[in-house]
């Protein structure tokens, strides 16, 4: 019944390891979302996809990159980790990228821990 | 940089009481959002007003919005022990077909029984 959901829900790796974080939909939405909250909670977007198709890269280190199978999918690969990419990654899909009425629901969250 | 700055960064009552929290923001938005976080957990949509809305209420939530100021404000009357948690708001832009919600940093709620 969960309506995003992400794995792991936990993830401890050493510096320099390359780690990937999936997330699943099955709201029929289009558009999904990445952000990173740190530890201030400061939620920032970081990558966006409608129906496949990249629409949002913000200023993200091309060691992250996203990847978007079908539009119930989205994926975070993340390579070489440093200790800055320590955070906890949210997950996110909505009706459309035009869509102004409706709000975003957000998985669990994924929280990294780079040591 | 971030859109909306929430106010005040942290809030303590006790159950029954109200809360208020405020919200900023600095450019012309389509609608606001008003989304909750408890610790450990994922945002939860509460509800959303649109720019030429001025007042919307949800149960005991009610939100209001005046884009002369650029502020908004969400109401929780009869707050519960249930309601601790972090509340953040979020700005969806005018115009520009890249739609994207833009966080402030939240107000942390705490209801004490």
């Amino acid at each position: 019944d969960t309506a995003v959901s992400q794995t792991p829900k936990y993830l401890v790796t050493q510096m320099g390891n390359d780690k990937s974080i999936k997330c699943e939909q099955n709201l029929g939405h289009d558009t999904m979302y990445w952000y990173k909250q740190d530890s201030k909670k400061f939620l920032k977007i970081m990558f966006s996809y409608n129906n496949k198709e990249l629409i949002i890269n913000e200023t993200v280190p091309n060691r992250f990159s996203p990847k978007s199978p079908d539009k119930a999918h989205l994926n975070l690969h993340i390579n070489s980790l440093e200790l800055g990419d320590s955070a906890v990654y949210f997950c996110a899909s909505s009706y459309g990228t035009g869509s102004r009425n409706y709000g975003y629901t957000f998985g669990s969250g994924t929280r990294l821990t780079v040591v | 940089s971030q859109q909306g700055e929430e106010d005040p960064q942290a809030l303590s009552i006790q159950e029954g009481e109200n809360a208020t929290m405020n919200c900023s923001y600095k450019t012309s938005i389509n609608n606001l959002q008003w989304y909750r976080q408890n610790s450990g957990r994922g945002l939860v949509h509460l509800i959303l007003i649109r720019s030429n809305e001025r007042e919307k209420h949800s149960g005991r939530l009610r939100v209001t919005l005046d884009t002369s100021k650029k502020s908004s404000s969400l109401l929780i009357t009869a707050s519960r022990a249930a309601d601790t948690a972090s509340y953040f708001c979020a700005t969806g832009p005018s115009g520009g077909s890249n739609y994207k919600l833009t966080f402030g940093k939240g107000t942390l709620l705490t209801v004490n029984p």
